[in-house]
């Protein structure tokens, strides 16, 4: 059974720049949520998908925008880079179907925005 | 009033004490309840799970009010390796079981 995986772990991008972060959900999961949590502080809900569709949305201005594909593998796409969006950025999946046991989080990327 | 509530800490222990720490919620909806420890830039891990009035696993023990709403986290004996920071973590069930988080407490435990 594959865990969450993330690439890439690190990245360096330019105020004003467009970023993608990738996500490989866990084996059996259908459901993958973002988070972002920057230092020193707890994770902040970004937006989650199931079946291919955002079901659900945290405190985020639209230029955050995501994807899920058919393997329900996802995507985080940030547009117009801001200093602040420099953070650690999760992503979790999980089953809808049956009972919640909790997520399996990814080792995260690490954006930083110069 | 935050969502999720938790002492920052830090708290600084002696190896072999106990310590507990608790938690705050406001959705009052939520049925199961985690606690996720997280290693300094990490991800964090489940830790325990709270579905009833409480869970216990070895050292630890977590524990739910729902009355007061709240959840506590108590581990005993502690070792070096506990160090880190705990997070409390609560399912919205009407959002899609979305987490929402603490801003976690660290927990030093010192030789």
């Amino acid at each position: 059974e594959t865990g969450v995986t993330q690439s890439p772990t690190h990245l360096i991008k330019t105020r004003g720049q467009q970023v993608t972060l990738r996500c490989s959900s866990q084996s059996g999961h259908n459901t993958v949520s973002w988070y972002q949590q920057a230092l020193g502080q707890g994770p902040q809900f970004i937006f989650q998908y199931y079946r291919e569709e955002e079901n659900g949305r945290g405190n985020f201005p639209p230029r955050f925008s995501g994807l899920q594909f058919p393997n329900y593998s996802s995507e985080l796409n940030v547009n117009a880079l801001e200093l602040d969006d420099s953070a650690l950025y999760l992503c979790a999946s999980s089953t809808r179907d049956g009972n919640f046991y909790g997520y399996t989080f990814g080792s995260g990327t690490r954006l930083t925005v110069v | 009033r935050k969502e999720v509530e938790q002492d920052p800490g830090p708290f600084n222990v002696p190896e072999g004490a106990t310590v507990a720490f608790n938690c705050t919620y406001s959705n009052s909806a939520s049925q199961s309840f985690f606690w996720y420890r997280q290693d300094c830039r990490k991800e964090p891990k489940l830790l325990m799970s709270v579905y009833s009035s409480g869970n216990e696993d070895g050292r630890f023990t977590a524990q739910l009010n729902r009355a007061s709403q709240y959840i506590s986290l108590l581990i005993r004996d502690s070792k070096l390796s506990d160090s880190a920071t705990y997070l409390c973590v609560v399912p919205d069930p009407f959002a899609g079981n979305m987490l929402t988080f603490g801003g976690g407490t660290r927990l030093m435990v010192k030789p």
